[in-house]
């Protein structure tokens, strides 16, 4: 079936460093990517979205793009935050069935001042 | 502020007593969703519902019930609780039932078996 592997946490920053979340996909067909970051204490909110190949999601300065010969969507942004600090879910959904959204285990960032 | 609203935010609770995890959306979104949030297992879908009416089965249903009588609730129903349904539940709601659309999230419950 679909999944999501992303890489294990926790990951530790400086600010302003370069921030790389991996994350690859199995899937039968042609899925929706997406990036939810959870604060602590909240639920998880929606980051970004890729809906079809080499599309890329962007917002608040995070980047992604969907690679479908890598079959990858790896998280990225140029210059982290201490605000920035939360857990981040890669996940995936397919065309019709909106009701499998599979997410990956979470990846813990960490970002000192 | 329009969103999702659950309740309690957080619950210890006896083992083999019945609880019932609170969630409403004012979004007027059609589809709905129970996760588990596990440490190492991220999110696993529990149930979901398409539109007011219909429920389905997700990864980990067993031990779980839930309702859809209209648009803005759906409730969760541990009928016996047992230690192992420990964790953090979160409801969340869609506009529609296409993969493009992501998902609303509440703040989630904190359910502690004991």
């Amino acid at each position: 079936g679909d999944s999501v592997t992303q890489m294990e946490g926790p990951v530790t920053l400086s600010e302003e460093a370069f921030l790389t979340i991996n994350c690859t996909y199995t899937a039968t067909g042609y899925p929706s990517l997406f990036w939810y970051v959870q604060y602590p204490g909240e639920g998880l909110q929606l980051l970004l979205k890729a809906t079809k190949a080499d599309d890329k999601g962007s917002n608040k300065g995070f980047e992604a793009t969907y690679r479908k010969e890598t079959t990858s969507f790896h998280l990225e942004k140029g210059s982290v935050q201490v605000s920035d600090s939360a857990v981040y879910f890669c996940a995936l959904t397919e065309l019709g069935n909106n009701n499998d959204m599979r997410f990956g285990a979470g990846t813990r960032l960490t970002v000192k001042p | 502020i329009a969103g999702i609203t659950q309740a309690p935010t957080s619950q210890i609770l006896a083992a083999g007593r019945r609880m019932t995890l609170r969630c409403t959306q004012d979004m007027r979104h059609n589809a709905m969703y129970w996760y588990r949030q596990d440490l190492g297992l991220g999110l696993r879908l529990i149930h979901y519902s398409n539109t007011a009416g219909t429920t389905g089965k997700g990864e980990v249903p067993d031990g779980y019930s839930v309702s859809r009588a209209n648009t803005d609730d759906f409730p969760l129903t541990l009928a016996s609780a047992v230690p192992s349904q420990t964790s953090v539940y979160f409801c969340a709601s869609s506009e529609h039932r296409e993969a493009n659309y992501g998902y609303t999230f509440g703040s989630g419950t904190r359910l502690t078996v004991v």
